[in-house]
């Protein structure tokens, strides 16, 4: 059974930068050909997809974001990462990782990060 | 981007009801490339059906998906109590991926 979990803090200063990995287990990142996606969700609102690293190391990223956003894999501890530079109160929201080949099949628990100094 | 419209925004029905969610696109979704996801309080999304009419492992047959190019319905034949929940469909034919704002489906 395929899990995953992120990780980082959760409390980040405002135009600092936000990182986050997410550990997968159950299963090889880099086996099977999925994406490995980055995904938001602001205080009761709705979702919003950062962007995805495929199996193989290329991403795609929101164009929203693009301009502030890196993801990357560590294949050798089976994770990927995000981070996300010069963040706002509007980057407070819950961040998810989830596989990602026709949808999102499975999710981490989420980690709620606030940006506030 | 490719804007997913959902409707209603609320349904209240109850148990042993029928729900019927609707998710509309700006423009057509590639291959049919549509997800539809339930969210609880306090938990991830968890996807329910994909390629807008294939059911997602270990996902009760009481929920369907229909629909073609820009139309896409979400179906629960018999509402359980646990299935009362946030609803978001979800396209992936088209970068960026799209979510729908949701359909918050209430005990009536």
């Amino acid at each position: 059974q395929v899990q995953l979990q992120e990780s980082g803090p959760g409390l980040v200063k405002p135009s600092q930068t936000l990182s986050l990995t997410c550990t997968v287990s159950g299963g090889s990142i880099t086996s099977g050909g999925y994406y490995w996606s980055w995904i938001r969700q602001h205080p009761g609102k709705g979702l919003e997809w950062i962007g995805y690293i495929y199996s193989g190391g290329s991403t795609s990223y929101n164009p929203s974001l693009k301009s502030r956003l890196t993801i990357s894999l560590a294949t050798s501890k089976n994770q990927f990462s995000l981070k996300l530079n010069s963040v706002t109160a509007a980057d407070t929201a819950v961040y998810y990782c989830a596989r990602d080949l026709w949808g999102f099949d499975y999710w981490g628990q989420g980690t709620l990060v606030t940006v506030s100094s | 981007e490719i804007v997913l419209t959902q409707s209603p925004g609320t349904l209240s029905l109850s148990p042993g009801e029928r729900a019927t969610l609707s998710c509309r696109a700006s423009q057509s979704v590639a291959s049919n490339y549509l997800a539809w996801y339930q969210q609880k309080p306090g938990q991830a999304p968890r996807l329910l059906i994909y390629g807008a009419s294939s059911r997602a492992t270990g996902i009760p047959d009481r929920f369907s998906g229909s629909g073609s190019g820009t139309d896409f319905t979400l179906t629960i034949s018999r509402l359980e109590p646990e299935d009362f929940a946030v609803f978001y469909c979800q396209q992936y034919g088209l970068s960026p991926w799209t979510f729908g704002q949701g359909t918050k489906v209430e005990i009536k």
